[in-house]
């Protein structure tokens, strides 16, 4: 049974640039939620996904968009690229029937330099 | 606003000794509450989770937490630590559309163990 799969592992990106990242769930997992890991701080939520659909999101600007496709696969991404952005991206998983059991299963993140 | 705080930033233990690493939250109504560890190069896993009930709950790993209202805190324990425990551990609190919505996690406090 794989858990939660991002692709890619790296990415070194430029300022003003576009990157997508990429984000399979844990078979069986119907929501995509996405965390922006500063080096040296804990993750933050970006937003999550639930039907194909933006549930909740944090507090990050319009740059930051997302998608979630019928397979429950999910991509982020990132428009004009600051110096800023550099950090380690989680993607996490969960099936949202598990009510007050909901957990979520983080995949190893990709870690995207800006330069 | 919701926040959590993890006072102690980097803590060393020796070898078989005990563990307890300090979380404080601010949230306006009850909270999931949550510590993750994270191993270089790893994603988050979950190691113990508290909503109601019991307000001492056993984890993974031989770790517990004990979750005082009064106190807004949520410590964790371990009695006799092992060297694959050094890691960085991550208190988080969350409480949107489901156990798994919208988490917020502290800044972490990174455990070495002394041999």
């Amino acid at each position: 049974d794989a858990g939660v799969t991002q692709s890619p592992t790296h990415l070194i990106k430029t300022r003003g640039q576009q990157v997508t990242l990429r984000c399979s769930p844990k078979s069986g997992h119907d929501t995509v939620s996405w965390y922006q890991q500063a080096l040296g701080q804990g993750p933050q939520f970006i937003f999550q996904y639930y039907e194909e659909e933006e549930r909740q999101r944090g507090n990050f600007p319009d740059r930051f968009s997302g998608h979630q496709f019928p397979n429950y696969s999910s991509e982020l991404n990132v428009n004009a690229l600051l110096l800023g952005d550099s950090a380690l991206y989680l993607c996490a998983s969960s099936f949202v029937g598990r009510g007050s059991d909901e957990k979520l299963f983080f995949g190893s993140g990709t870690q995207l330099s800006v330069l | 606003a919701q926040s959590v705080t993890q006072p102690d930033i980097h803590i060393t233990v020796s070898e078989g000794a005990s563990l307890e690493l300090r979380c404080n939250y601010s949230y306006g109504a009850t909270p999931y509450l949550f510590w993750y560890v994270q191993s270089p190069g790893q994603g988050l896993q979950l190691l113990l989770k508290y909503f109601s009930g019991d307000t001492l709950v056993q984890g993974i790993k031989g770790f517990e937490a004990e979750f005082k209202r009064s106190q807004s805190s949520f410590n964790l324990r371990k009695p006799s630590v092992h060297w694959s425990d050094a890691a960085e551990y991550f208190c988080a609190v969350g409480g949107g559309y489901s156990s798994a919505s919208k988490i917020i996690f502290g800044s972490g406090t990174r455990l070495s163990i002394r041999p």
